[in-house]
């Protein structure tokens, strides 16, 4: 069965205390992972795609890395303005598009 | 690129009234769309996928009868919550991926639904 799961549910940082969350998964022919962030009562925001294992991508404090089972997105040197929460999804092989999803990591950031 | 956007972004009614809510791609064209609904602090949960000029594909315990999908054109798809009832209210965001070759989906900025 496809499943993704996220880990930790919620965690806390001071301002500048960089730190990884992590998305593990299993799934039949992965054809992309994807990170998105989500600010309260707002619908989730693009960060990166992954397609491949030793895939990386960077955005400016965030760090997206892939392998053949999880996913971490690094943050480094964090701000306030990154708390949010951060999702992530496969998308299976054989899918119209369609997403699985984590449940999600909650992010504080405190100044 | 590849912008979503979702009207209204809140509304409020009474229980047994039908809501509208619009999904357009504002800069691409989404043949296929997806409807998600959101409780407090959970994660999405794909109520049916939107196909221009066909049958939305419901997942599975959604009701067809409850939540009508129309997607009449490339860049509009349209949920209408008919009878609304308390339980219906949540935050409901739609998606589309972002055209060409990308998988990449991207999400509207939601409506919160709130029923009395």
């Amino acid at each position: 069965e496809d499943q993704v799961t996220q880990s930790p549910e919620a965690l806390r940082l001071q301002e500048g205390e960089s730190s990884s969350l992590n998305c593990s998964y299993t799934v039949s022919g992965l054809r992309g992972l994807f990170w998105y962030r989500q600010d309260p009562g707002k619908g989730p925001e693009f960060l990166f795609t992954l397609y491949s294992a030793g895939e990386e991508k960077e955005k400016e404090r965030l760090k997206a890395t892939l392998t053949k089972k999880e996913s971490f997105l690094h943050i480094t040197a964090p701000k306030p303005e990154d708390s949010a929460t951060y999702l992530c999804a496969v998308r299976p092989g054989d899918s119209n598009y369609q997403l699985i999803w984590g449940a999600g990591t909650k992010l504080i950031i405190k100044p | 690129g590849a912008v979503v956007s979702q009207h209204p972004s809140w509304v409020i009614c009474k229980s047994g009234t039908s809501v509208k809510i619009e999904c357009r791609s504002l800069d691409f064209q989404a043949t296929t769309m997806f409807w998600y609904r959101q409780f407090p602090k959970q994660s999405l949960m794909l109520m049916a996928t939107s196909n221009e000029g066909s049958k939305a594909t419901y997942e599975q315990g959604v009701e067809k009868d409850k939540f009508l999908i129309n997607h009449a054109s490339l860049t509009l798809s349209t949920l209408t919550v008919t009878s609304a009832h308390p339980e219906d209210s949540s935050f409901y965001i739609c998606s589309a991926p972002g055209g060409g070759a990308t998988d990449t989906q991207y999400f509207g900025p939601g409506t919160r639904l709130t029923v009395l």
